[in-house]
C-alpha cells in the first residue's frame, strides 16, 4: 500500500510548545505533502517537499524528508490553540500517480 | 476567489435509499476529485475528472456509486442504494491545469457528511 502511516495518532501539548508528527511510507514518491483539517472542515494544503529535498520551511512549519528511511516529519513551532486540528501526510508519485493520504495525527493545543 | 462549493453539508438517510452530492469547483479548475473520508481515517480518492472525462475511478464502488461532470464544471456524486458503511464525509477538490498533486495546489471543499441509518 502506498498509504503513509502517521504517528502519533494523537498528540496533546500546551500553547507555546513545539509539536512533531511523523509519516512513514513504503513506496517511492515524487513528493510528500502535509495537510491540515479543522474539525468538520475540508483539508488545507500546508507544505510540499519533493523527493530531492531534505528540509523545507514555511512560517512556523518545518518539514523534513528522509527518502532512505522513507519517512517525513512535520514540526510546528510555538504552537497556538488555533493549530488544534488533524494533520495528514499525503504521498504523490510512484506507480499510482495519485495523491494518497495517510491516517492522520490529531493535535490538541491546550491554551 | 470563491472556493470549492459543496452541498448538502449534512444528509441522513436510511440504508437502501439514494443520495446525491453536488460540487462546484473553483472557476477555471479543469481537474475535479471526489474523496471519501470515513471517521478517523484519511481521505480516499473515489474518482478524478479531467474536464468532463474520467481519469481514475479505480476505487469507486461502481455497483452503487456513480459520478458525472457533464459540462466539465460542476459534478454530482450519487450513491444508490446506500449501505451503512457508506457513512462518511464526501470531499470534493479541484486543481488548475498548472496545479494538482505535483505542485500541491489542491483545493478542498468543506465536505458533505453522510449518515446512513
Amino acid at each position: 500500500s502506498q498509504q503513509g502511516e502517521e504517528d502519533p495518532q494523537a498528540l496533546s501539548i500546551q500553547e507555546g510548545e513545539n509539536a512533531t508528527m511523523n509519516c512513514s511510507y513504503k513506496t517511492s514518491i515524487n513528493n510528500l505533502q502535509w495537510y491540515r483539517q479543522n474539525s468538520g472542515r475540508g483539508l488545507v494544503h500546508l507544505i510540499l517537499i519533493r523527493s530531492n529535498e531534505r528540509e523545507k520551511h514555511s512560517g512556523r512549519l518545518r518539514v523534513t524528508l528522509d527518502t532512505s528511511k522513507k519517512s517525513s516529519s512535520l514540526l510546528i513551532t510555538a504552537s497556538r490553540a488555533a493549530d488544534t486540528a488533524s494533520y495528514f501526510c499525503a504521498l504523490y508519485g510512484g506507480a499510482t500517480n495519485k495523491l494518497i493520504f495517510g491516517t492522520g495525527t490529531l493535535l490538541a493545543v491546550q491554551p | 476567489e470563491a472556493g470549492v462549493a459543496q452541498s448538502p453539508r449534512y444528509k441522513i438517510i436510511e440504508k437502501r435509499q439514494s443520495v446525491a452530492f453536488w460540487c462546484n469547483p473553483i472557476s477555471g479548475h479543469a481537474t475535479l476529485y471526489w474523496y471519501q473520508q470515513i471517521l478517523g481515517q484519511g481521505p480516499k480518492l473515489l474518482i478524478q475528472f479531467q474536464n468532463n472525462g474520467v481519469v481514475d475511478d479505480s476505487q469507486l464502488p461502481k455497483d452503487r456509486f456513480s459520478a458525472e461532470r457533464l459540462k466539465g464544471v460542476d459534478s454530482t456524486l450519487k450513491i444508490q442504494p446506500a449501505k451503512l458503511e457508506d457513512s462518511a464525509v464526501y470531499l470534493c477538490a479541484s486543481s488548475s491545469p498548472q496545479g494538482g498533486p505535483n505542485t500541491g495546489e489542491l483545493f478542498f471543499g468543506e465536505g458533505s457528511r453522510l449518515t446512513v441509518l
